[in-house]
């Protein structure tokens, strides 16, 4: 069963907008970890948060922000007044403190955003 | 930084051919993963290593082997390569389970011909 759901296959924006990209996820752990990575068109995945069960502050980061709701099991990401840059596959994730898979990361199938000028 | 390194960002292969993809992290993790990555599929496990010699299954092992004879280096071994393991490579190295980030290398696209 698919543990993370990213339900928006691409996203497609123009410059300055704001943009979510949602997250869904599934879990019967009670400590478990989540994840963003950003895959630009280089296609090196990079590492953009990690958010632990038990920490449901949301975060920002710049023009990052993420939405983190346990209630809805969903842990959204908030690009603010996106840019061309922003362009790439973001990848939501999940580690579960009780897999038998070492902690590796589940991940759903990931949104391929396009910002335009 | 942490980096992790993989031996060829393009490779080509026959059918049949064994084939060595090559990983490489240089912050002394302990964890290190294989996955595949595929249109519509997103990224699966192949296998991970939580410490030297040692070496788990992930979600698709079939196919696939694995080598962890020192701690900074993990080999993905594809014994008789076919077709269907064109893919793309990602390697990845974190400190420790769970509540560590998985840092990844630059991928190996793997053609199978």
């Amino acid at each position: 069963a698919q543990k993370v759901t990213q339900a928006q296959t691409e996203i497609s924006v123009v410059e300055k907008e704001d943009v979510t990209l949602d997250c869904v996820y599934e879990t019967r752990d009670t400590t478990y970890y989540l994840f963003w990575y950003k895959q630009p068109p280089s296609g090196e995945l990079v590492f953009l948060i990690r958010r632990n069960s038990f920490d449901e502050q949301n975060e920002i980061s710049g023009r990052y922000s993420w939405n983190f709701q346990k209630s809805t099991s969903s842990f959204n990401f908030t690009i603010t007044a996106s840019q061309v840059v922003d362009s790439a596959v973001y990848f939501c994730a999940l580690s579960e403190a009780d897999s038998n898979s070492g902690y590796a990361l589940n991940f759903g199938k990931g949104t391929s955003l396009l910002v335009t000028p | 930084d942490v980096k992790v390194t993989q031996s060829s960002r393009y490779l080509v292969k026959r059918t049949g051919e064994k084939v060595f993809l090559e990983c490489v992290q240089d912050m002394d993790h302990e964890n290190m993963f294989w996955y595949r990555q595929d249109p519509g599929l997103g990224l699966r496990l192949i296998y991970f290593s939580y410490d030297v010699k040692m070496k788990e299954k992930g979600d698709i092992p079939e196919g696939y082997s694995v080598s962890r004879e020192k701690k900074e280096r993990f080999s993905l071994i594809l014994e008789s390569a076919s077709t269907n393991q064109t893919s793309m490579y990602l390697c990845a190295s974190s400190l420790l389970a769970g509540a560590y980030e998985q840092y990844f290398g630059p991928g190996t696209r793997l053609t199978v011909t």
